[in-house]
Formats: structure tokens, C-alpha cells, sequence
């Protein structure tokens, strides 16, 4: 079943627009990741950020983590073309090691 | 470095017919997890082996088996293969029990007629 769920299920933009794509999830976790996926493709790992952790940035990417809410949000500034792909959250559960749990994903689409 | 690496690309099967999926992770990663993705049910986790033992499986029927070799390398076998089994299989890799994000391959697109 799934874990989390992406918010929203499609977004579209303008190039140099900022998205804003929201995760919530169910249980305790270990850790939360964020992957991208181009179509048919596979998954590219983006960012992680630990359960002890508020905020990480990675480029142009910025997570944020509440575990009181048990959600996270992915921030992408300044959108690129390139950036248009599904965009998935990942939990494990509260103990390392135990399998990625995704939510169903937000499509993003930039536009030029 | 070579990523993850999935053979074959796609795949075309008949209903009934078994399909064996190969998967070659990244070297050193000694942790491969198998999911797969249908349009319906999303990115569902099947197992993950590390050191040749099968440490986690997911929800899904007896007909779906894997197992991984001394090498790291794992395969998946899917047999009596059913239309619903139409799927992108994603092979991951990772070294410290995922605690650092894991590395997909391209996967593996199977198609059941």
C-alpha cells in the first residue's frame, strides 16, 4: 500500500516559476527521500533528509521535513524545461534498512 | 563509476510463459531491491537481498521469486505470467542500508499478451 501521498497530482508551470510539490505520510520513518523520474525511465535519487532534520538544500532544490505533521515538501526555484518529469517521495519506516515506500507522484510539466 | 545496470530492456512475453529479469548494481553495493510500477498501483516494493538472503518481500503472490549471487548481482523470475504482471520492473542499489538514497536502474518493461 502506499505510504505517502504527493500533492498535487500535476502541476504546470512557466520556465523561471518556482514549483512547489507536497508529500504527506503515514508512519514513522528513518529517513524521506525525494526521486524524479523521466518518462519510462527510472528513478534519480535527488535528496534525503533525515528524520532529525527541518530543511536541506541541494541546487536548486529545497526539502522540508515536519514529523509532528508527517509531511515534507520539495521546492524547485527557478524551473528549467529539463525539470518536467514525476516527481516521487520515499519513505523506509522507522528502521534502516527496510524497504522505499513511494507515494503515487506529481507530474510537473514546465513550459516554455 | 557504472550504474545500475538491467537486462533486458524490454521484454515481450505470452500469457503463461515465465520471464527472468537480471540486475547488476552498483560495485560494492551489496543491498538490491526490486520494485515494481504500473500505472494503477504506482512504484510497488517486491524484495530486497543483500548478501545473497532476501531480507524483506513485499505483498505480492508466490510467483514472483528473486535471489542474488555472491557477486551482488540479482535476478528476478516471474512465472505463469498474467496480463496484470504488465509492469516496469526497477532494479535499486544501495550501500549502507539505503541510509544515503539508492540508485535505480532504467528497468525493465514487460509486456504480457
Amino acid at each position: 500500500s502506499q505510504q505517502g501521498e504527493e500533492d498535487p497530482q500535476a502541476l504546470s508551470i512557466q520556465e523561471g516559476e518556482n514549483a512547489t510539490m507536497n508529500c504527506s505520510y503515514k508512519t514513522s520513518i528513518n529517513n524521506l527521500q525525494w526521486y524524479r523520474q523521466n518518462s519510462g525511465r527510472g528513478l534519480v535519487h535527488l535528496i534525503l533528509i533525515r528524520s532529525n532534520e527541518r530543511e536541506k538544500h541541494s541546487g536548486r532544490l529545497r526539502v522540508t521535513l515536519d514529523t509532528s505533521k508527517k509531511s515534507s515538501s520539495l521546492l524547485i526555484t527557478a524551473s528549467r524545461a529539463a525539470d518536467t518529469a514525476s516527481y516521487f517521495c520515499a519513505t523506509d519506516g522507522d528502521k534502516a534498512g527496510t524497504a522505499l515506500i513511494f507515494g503515487k507522484g506529481t507530474t510537473l510539466s514546465v513550459s516554455s | 563509476k557504472a550504474g545500475v545496470t538491467q537486462t533486458p530492456r524490454y521484454l515481450i512475453k505470452t500469457r503463461g510463459q515465465q520471464v527472468t529479469l537480471s540486475c547488476s548494481p552498483i560495485s560494492g553495493h551489496r543491498s538490491v531491491s526490486w520494485y515494481q510500477q504500473t500505472p494503477g498501483q504506482g512504484l510497488q516494493f517486491l524484495f530486497e537481498y543483500f548478501s545473497e538472503t532476501q531480507r524483506n518481500k513485499g505483498n505480492f503472490p508466490g510467483r514472483f521469486s528473486g535471489r542474488q549471487f555472491s557477486n551482488s548481482r540479482s535476478e528476478m523470475n516471474v512465472s505463469t505470467l498474467e496480463l496484470g504482471d504488465s509492469a516496469l520492473y526497477l532494479c535499486a542499489s544501495s550501500s549502507a542500508g539505503g541510509n544515503y538514497g539508492y540508485t535505480f536502474g532504467s528497468g525493465t518493461r514487460l509486456t504480457v499478451v
